[in-house]
């Protein structure tokens, strides 16, 4: 089936840097779902992408839908200790409709701010 | 609940044991979904309810798992004879249905299979 592959696995930062990740796939999405997942949570919805060459911001987050529709990049800017979590990248597999519901998850990244 | 509840927030079994599952989805939303995530690992999609039509189970990794929607509201995720590999947080969303709406997640059920 489709995958994802998010870069970098893991990223150790210092507050103020910014954060650049990556999502990319073999295959086409026709959206890009960014996520969240703090510890004991469940995942929040961060930004979401409908339209190839989309550039979509949510206060300090900006999120680029590739042009190629197989990859998708969340910036994160002057990053502050709550941004610690898990980012995962998502999108559903076809071009919509019953199969909306039925996501595909990068394996992750997991950022670490330090003060 | 304003979100999507699950229950229990914990659970640990023995093997060979059956386990069931709770979610209650947020209020008017039509579609509601069961995901697994293993530790370290993203979520695995297993079954997705849509109103009324006929869920789409094709996640489940096998016939041991299942899962039903009762009046459209609640669901229960039940796993017969658990492996110790069933072992993760199993994840219940909702949302309104369709292409645009938010998927909202709860906090998941850790079920730890000894």
């Amino acid at each position: 089936g489709q995958q994802l592959n998010q870069s970098p696995q893991s990223m150790f930062i210092q507050e103020g840097e910014d954060v650049s990740m990556n999502c990319t796939s073999s295959s086409i999405f026709n959206t890009w779902l960014w996520y969240k997942q703090e510890p004991g949570e469940g995942p929040v919805l961060l930004i979401a992408l409908y339209k190839a060459g989309e550039l979509t911001s949510n206060g300090r987050l900006t999120a680029q839908f590739g042009i190629t529709r197989k990859d998708s990049f969340l910036n994160i800017s002057a990053s502050i200790p709550s941004d610690v979590g898990i980012y995962f990248c998502a999108g559903p597999p076809g071009a919509g409709g019953t199969s909306y519901g039925k996501l595909t998850f990068g394996q992750g990244t997991i950022l670490t701010v330090h003060p | 609940g304003a979100g999507v509840s699950q229950s229990p927030s914990n659970k640990v079994t023995e093997k060979g044991k059956d386990v069931e599952l709770r979610c209650d989805p947020i209020s008017g939303h039509t579609a509601l979904y069961w995901y697994r995530q293993s530790l370290g690992q993203g979520l695995e999609f297993l079954i997705y309810f849509q109103g009324n039509s006929a869920p789409d189970k094709s996640g489940l990794p096998s016939d041991r798992f299942s899962a039903e929607r009762t009046g459209g509201s609640v669901s229960t995720l039940t796993i017969q004879r658990t492996q110790q590999e069933d072992s993760a947080v199993y994840l219940c969303a909702s949302s309104l249905g369709g292409l645009g709406n938010t998927i909202y997640f709860g906090e998941g059920s850790w079920l730890t299979v000894v």
